[in-house]
């Protein structure tokens, strides 16, 4: 059973255009969440960390937690080429040994 | 600015062979993490180590997987014997403390015949 459920899989947008990525999760009364993004062939590099309810931004990437509706989004604002990479959800407990990550959604900006 | 380090970035096994990766993480971190990556389950985690001590150890994983942490500043990840199963990319990382951010290195492709 997966705890971390990304949508869209795959998502294309044009330059300059809002992208907006889906994470739905189990549970998640005591958990924080992360968003990772990861260039083809490179490791993961962290966006934004979020651990209460609403927003958090980090220059040009958003994150929105709703622990009630069991949701976190990334929204990019003005998205380049350059962001085209896979975007990956996670979350940790405040245990910390169980540590889960969505399967990603390719995001890919068009000039 | 040293990151978490990997080596090696490719590597080809034969079936049965065993096989060594290995892990820098950035120097004074206390936390260290070993996951595999495939496409169909995503990121799986193998190992965590909190102050060289083994805190998880990948359930599933431990019969063929076993890391260690010889020392604060490397650790290993030995897949003994290589199963063509094993064919994925092989992620370290590590985070100063619990619940802090981890960073990720580049990964070791693995390649299993």
């Amino acid at each position: 059973q997966q705890k971390v459920q990304q949508s869209p899989e795959s998502l294309t947008v044009s330059e300059g255009a809002m992208a907006s990525l889906n994470c739905t999760f189990s549970d998640g009364t005591s958990d924080n969440f992360r968003w990772y993004r990861q260039h083809s062939g490179k490791g993961l590099e962290v966006l934004v960390s979020i651990f209460s309810d609403g927003e958090k931004e980090e220059g040009r990437f958003t994150a929105h937690l709703n622990r009630a509706s069991l949701h976190v989004s990334l929204h990019i604002r003005e998205p380049q080429p350059s962001d085209s990479a896979v975007y990956l959800c996670a979350k940790s407990n405040t245990g910390y040994q169980n540590f889960y990550f969505g399967k990603g959604t390719s995001l890919t900006v068009i000039p | 600015d040293a990151g978490v380090t990997q080596t090696p970035r490719h590597e080809v096994a034969e079936k049965g062979q065993t096989i060594i990766l290995k892990c820098e993480p950035v120097s004074g971190h206390n936390d260290l993490f070993w996951y595999r990556q495939t496409k169909i389950q995503g990121l799986e985690l193998l190992s965590y180590f909190r102050s060289k001590s083994l805190m998880e150890d990948g359930g599933a994983f431990k019969d063929r997987f076993k890391a260690e942490m010889l020392n604060s500043s490397f650790s290993t990840l030995k897949i003994q014997p290589t199963e063509p199963k094993d064919s994925a990319v092989y992620l370290c990382a590590s985070s100063l403390f619990q619940q802090d951010t981890q960073y990720f290195g580049p990964g070791t492709r693995l390649l299993v015949l």
